[in-house]
Protein backbone atom coordinates (compact mmCIF):
# COMPACT_ATOMS: atom_id res chain seq x y z
CA UNK A 1 0.00 0.00 0.00
CA UNK A 2 1.52 3.12 -1.03
CA UNK A 3 1.63 5.27 2.06
CA UNK A 4 2.34 9.01 -0.09
CA UNK A 5 1.53 9.53 -3.46
CA UNK A 6 2.58 12.21 -6.05
CA UNK A 7 1.25 13.83 -8.87
CA UNK A 8 1.94 14.54 -11.59
CA UNK A 9 4.76 11.51 -12.14
CA UNK A 10 6.36 14.10 -14.51
CA UNK A 11 6.19 17.73 -15.37
CA UNK A 12 7.65 20.02 -17.94
CA UNK A 13 7.15 23.70 -17.61
CA UNK A 14 9.13 26.95 -19.32
CA UNK A 15 11.94 28.75 -17.61
CA UNK A 16 10.68 31.06 -15.30
CA UNK A 17 7.47 29.58 -14.67
CA UNK A 18 6.30 28.18 -11.52
CA UNK A 19 6.43 24.28 -10.74
CA UNK A 20 3.89 23.25 -8.77
CA UNK A 21 4.28 19.15 -7.47
CA UNK A 22 1.66 17.51 -4.96
CA UNK A 23 1.82 15.11 -2.57
CA UNK A 24 -0.58 13.46 -0.72
CA UNK A 25 -0.66 11.39 2.43
CA UNK A 26 -2.83 8.64 3.91
CA UNK A 27 -1.20 7.82 7.86
CA UNK A 28 -2.76 10.64 10.04
CA UNK A 29 0.49 9.93 12.42
CA UNK A 30 2.63 11.59 9.63
CA UNK A 31 3.96 14.75 10.90
CA UNK A 32 7.58 15.28 9.19
CA UNK A 33 7.33 15.75 5.57
CA UNK A 34 10.33 16.32 3.58
CA UNK A 35 11.31 16.94 -0.21
CA UNK A 36 14.25 15.70 -1.91
CA UNK A 37 15.76 16.23 -5.03
CA UNK A 38 17.90 13.79 -7.14
CA UNK A 39 19.93 14.30 -10.17
CA UNK A 40 20.93 11.38 -12.17
CA UNK A 41 23.37 8.94 -10.73
CA UNK A 42 23.22 10.99 -7.50
CA UNK A 43 22.02 10.30 -4.15
CA UNK A 44 18.60 11.87 -3.70
CA UNK A 45 19.33 15.58 -1.27
CA UNK A 46 17.29 17.38 1.19
CA UNK A 47 16.04 19.85 -0.59
CA UNK A 48 13.41 21.69 1.97
CA UNK A 49 10.88 20.15 4.85
CA UNK A 50 7.88 21.22 6.86
CA UNK A 51 6.48 19.60 10.04
CA UNK A 52 2.64 19.46 10.54
CA UNK A 53 2.60 21.84 12.81
CA UNK A 54 3.16 24.81 9.87
CA UNK A 55 1.29 25.29 7.07
CA UNK A 56 4.36 26.62 4.78
CA UNK A 57 8.04 26.73 4.04
CA UNK A 58 9.67 28.84 2.23
CA UNK A 59 13.14 29.02 1.33
CA UNK A 60 14.26 30.79 -1.54
CA UNK A 61 12.64 29.78 -4.69
CA UNK A 62 11.16 26.46 -3.04
CA UNK A 63 8.06 26.95 -0.76
CA UNK A 64 6.25 23.84 0.50
CA UNK A 65 2.33 24.31 1.33
CA UNK A 66 0.44 22.14 3.76
CA UNK A 67 -2.99 20.78 4.49
CA UNK A 68 -3.33 19.10 7.23
CA UNK A 69 -6.53 18.06 6.83
CA UNK A 70 -6.81 17.18 3.45
CA UNK A 71 -3.57 15.44 4.09
CA UNK A 72 -2.11 17.07 0.95
CA UNK A 73 0.82 19.31 0.54
CA UNK A 74 2.59 20.85 -2.26
CA UNK A 75 5.64 22.25 -3.32
CA UNK A 76 5.82 25.51 -5.60
CA UNK A 77 9.08 25.70 -7.22
CA UNK A 78 9.04 29.65 -8.53
CA UNK A 79 11.40 31.20 -11.56
CA UNK A 80 12.65 27.50 -12.39
CA UNK A 81 15.63 27.23 -14.00
CA UNK A 82 16.84 24.48 -16.27
CA UNK A 83 19.32 23.47 -13.38
CA UNK A 84 16.06 22.46 -11.26
CA UNK A 85 15.58 19.56 -13.70
CA UNK A 86 15.46 16.73 -11.61
CA UNK A 87 13.45 14.11 -9.68
CA UNK A 88 11.53 15.14 -6.78
CA UNK A 89 10.57 13.07 -3.99
CA UNK A 90 7.84 13.99 -1.38
CA UNK A 91 8.30 11.56 1.87
CA UNK A 92 6.77 11.24 5.27
CA UNK A 93 7.45 10.21 8.86
CA UNK A 94 6.38 9.78 12.22
CA UNK A 95 8.94 12.40 13.65
CA UNK A 96 10.32 10.42 16.70
CA UNK A 97 10.20 7.11 15.52
CA UNK A 98 13.38 7.90 14.23
CA UNK A 99 13.05 4.43 11.95
CA UNK A 100 11.25 4.58 8.72
CA UNK A 101 10.72 7.26 5.89
CA UNK A 102 7.98 6.57 3.65
CA UNK A 103 8.55 8.16 -0.08
CA UNK A 104 6.63 8.76 -2.90
CA UNK A 105 7.20 6.96 -6.30
CA UNK A 106 8.62 10.54 -7.39
CA UNK A 107 7.87 13.26 -9.97
CA UNK A 108 10.52 13.95 -12.53
CA UNK A 109 10.36 17.88 -13.29
CA UNK A 110 11.71 18.86 -16.81
CA UNK A 111 12.66 22.79 -17.07
CA UNK A 112 13.17 24.10 -21.11
CA UNK A 113 15.04 26.74 -21.56
CA UNK B 1 30.81 18.80 8.84
CA UNK B 2 29.30 15.18 8.84
CA UNK B 3 30.06 13.51 5.48
CA UNK B 4 29.33 9.69 4.41
CA UNK B 5 31.10 7.80 2.03
CA UNK B 6 29.76 4.63 0.26
CA UNK B 7 31.95 1.84 -1.50
CA UNK B 8 32.46 1.14 -4.27
CA UNK B 9 30.61 3.37 -6.53
CA UNK B 10 29.69 0.79 -8.67
CA UNK B 11 29.99 -2.84 -9.36
CA UNK B 12 29.14 -5.30 -11.83
CA UNK B 13 28.51 -9.02 -10.49
CA UNK B 14 27.51 -12.41 -11.32
CA UNK B 15 24.82 -13.52 -10.50
CA UNK B 16 24.96 -16.27 -8.03
CA UNK B 17 28.37 -14.28 -6.66
CA UNK B 18 28.66 -12.78 -3.29
CA UNK B 19 28.10 -9.06 -2.45
CA UNK B 20 29.27 -5.93 -0.27
CA UNK B 21 28.96 -2.76 -0.01
CA UNK B 22 29.82 -0.49 2.46
CA UNK B 23 29.45 2.85 3.97
CA UNK B 24 31.20 5.20 6.14
CA UNK B 25 29.94 8.42 7.80
CA UNK B 26 32.00 10.67 9.53
CA UNK B 27 31.68 13.70 12.13
CA UNK B 28 28.54 12.32 13.56
CA UNK B 29 28.91 9.94 16.73
CA UNK B 30 25.96 7.33 17.15
CA UNK B 31 23.75 8.03 13.95
CA UNK B 32 21.09 6.37 12.88
CA UNK B 33 21.95 4.26 9.75
CA UNK B 34 20.35 3.19 6.95
CA UNK B 35 19.95 1.15 3.33
CA UNK B 36 17.82 1.86 0.88
CA UNK B 37 17.32 0.52 -2.83
CA UNK B 38 16.33 2.38 -5.56
CA UNK B 39 15.38 0.55 -9.03
CA UNK B 40 16.37 2.87 -12.35
CA UNK B 41 13.50 5.19 -12.43
CA UNK B 42 11.95 4.35 -9.07
CA UNK B 43 11.32 5.33 -5.69
CA UNK B 44 13.38 4.67 -2.24
CA UNK B 45 12.56 1.36 -0.64
CA UNK B 46 14.29 0.96 2.43
CA UNK B 47 15.94 -2.03 3.17
CA UNK B 48 17.33 -1.84 6.99
CA UNK B 49 18.10 0.84 9.52
CA UNK B 50 20.33 0.97 12.44
CA UNK B 51 20.34 3.07 15.64
CA UNK B 52 23.43 1.49 17.58
CA UNK B 53 26.07 -0.73 16.98
CA UNK B 54 25.31 -4.82 16.26
CA UNK B 55 21.63 -3.64 16.13
CA UNK B 56 20.02 -3.68 12.77
CA UNK B 57 16.61 -4.09 12.12
CA UNK B 58 15.01 -5.31 8.63
CA UNK B 59 12.30 -3.67 6.53
CA UNK B 60 12.28 -5.41 3.64
CA UNK B 61 13.27 -9.01 2.65
CA UNK B 62 15.27 -9.25 -0.37
CA UNK B 63 17.97 -11.60 0.70
CA UNK B 64 20.37 -9.44 1.69
CA UNK B 65 22.05 -9.17 5.15
CA UNK B 66 23.18 -5.65 6.78
CA UNK B 67 25.44 -5.17 9.89
CA UNK B 68 26.85 -2.36 12.05
CA UNK B 69 30.50 -3.34 13.11
CA UNK B 70 31.41 0.14 14.18
CA UNK B 71 29.86 3.30 15.11
CA UNK B 72 30.11 4.97 11.61
CA UNK B 73 30.03 1.43 9.65
CA UNK B 74 26.99 -0.03 8.04
CA UNK B 75 27.31 -2.82 5.99
CA UNK B 76 24.84 -4.29 3.27
CA UNK B 77 25.84 -8.18 1.97
CA UNK B 78 24.52 -11.24 0.77
CA UNK B 79 26.02 -14.64 -0.48
CA UNK B 80 24.49 -14.89 -3.30
CA UNK B 81 23.00 -12.32 -5.70
CA UNK B 82 19.78 -12.01 -8.41
CA UNK B 83 19.37 -10.57 -10.96
CA UNK B 84 16.34 -8.52 -8.93
CA UNK B 85 19.56 -7.36 -6.67
CA UNK B 86 20.81 -4.55 -9.63
CA UNK B 87 19.92 -1.50 -8.98
CA UNK B 88 21.25 1.78 -6.99
CA UNK B 89 21.89 1.06 -3.32
CA UNK B 90 21.96 4.38 -1.31
CA UNK B 91 23.44 4.96 2.90
CA UNK B 92 21.63 7.39 4.50
CA UNK B 93 22.13 8.93 8.01
CA UNK B 94 20.16 10.77 10.33
CA UNK B 95 21.09 12.32 13.80
CA UNK B 96 18.61 10.11 15.71
CA UNK B 97 17.28 11.35 19.36
CA UNK B 98 13.93 12.61 17.54
CA UNK B 99 15.56 14.08 14.76
CA UNK B 100 14.33 12.15 11.69
CA UNK B 101 16.11 14.14 8.42
CA UNK B 102 17.73 11.76 6.83
CA UNK B 103 20.63 12.46 4.90
CA UNK B 104 21.86 10.25 1.87
CA UNK B 105 25.55 9.32 0.43
CA UNK B 106 26.15 8.84 -2.60
CA UNK B 107 25.02 5.48 -3.53
CA UNK B 108 26.41 2.39 -5.18
CA UNK B 109 25.51 1.20 -8.76
CA UNK B 110 24.72 -2.49 -8.76
CA UNK B 111 24.17 -4.53 -11.96
CA UNK B 112 23.85 -7.93 -11.54
CA UNK B 113 24.04 -9.92 -15.55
Amino acid sequence: QQQVRQSPQSLTVWEGETAILNCSYEDSTFNYFPWYQQFPGEGPALLISISSVSDKKEDGRFTIFFNKREKKLSLHITDSQPGDSATYFCAAASQGTGSKLSFGKGAKLTVSP
Amino acid sequence: AQTIHQWPVAEIKAVGSPLSLGCTIKGKSSPNLYWYWQATGGTLQQLFYSITVGQVESVVQLNLSASRPKDDQFILSTEKLLLSHSGFYLCAWSPGQYQDTQYFGPGTRLLVL
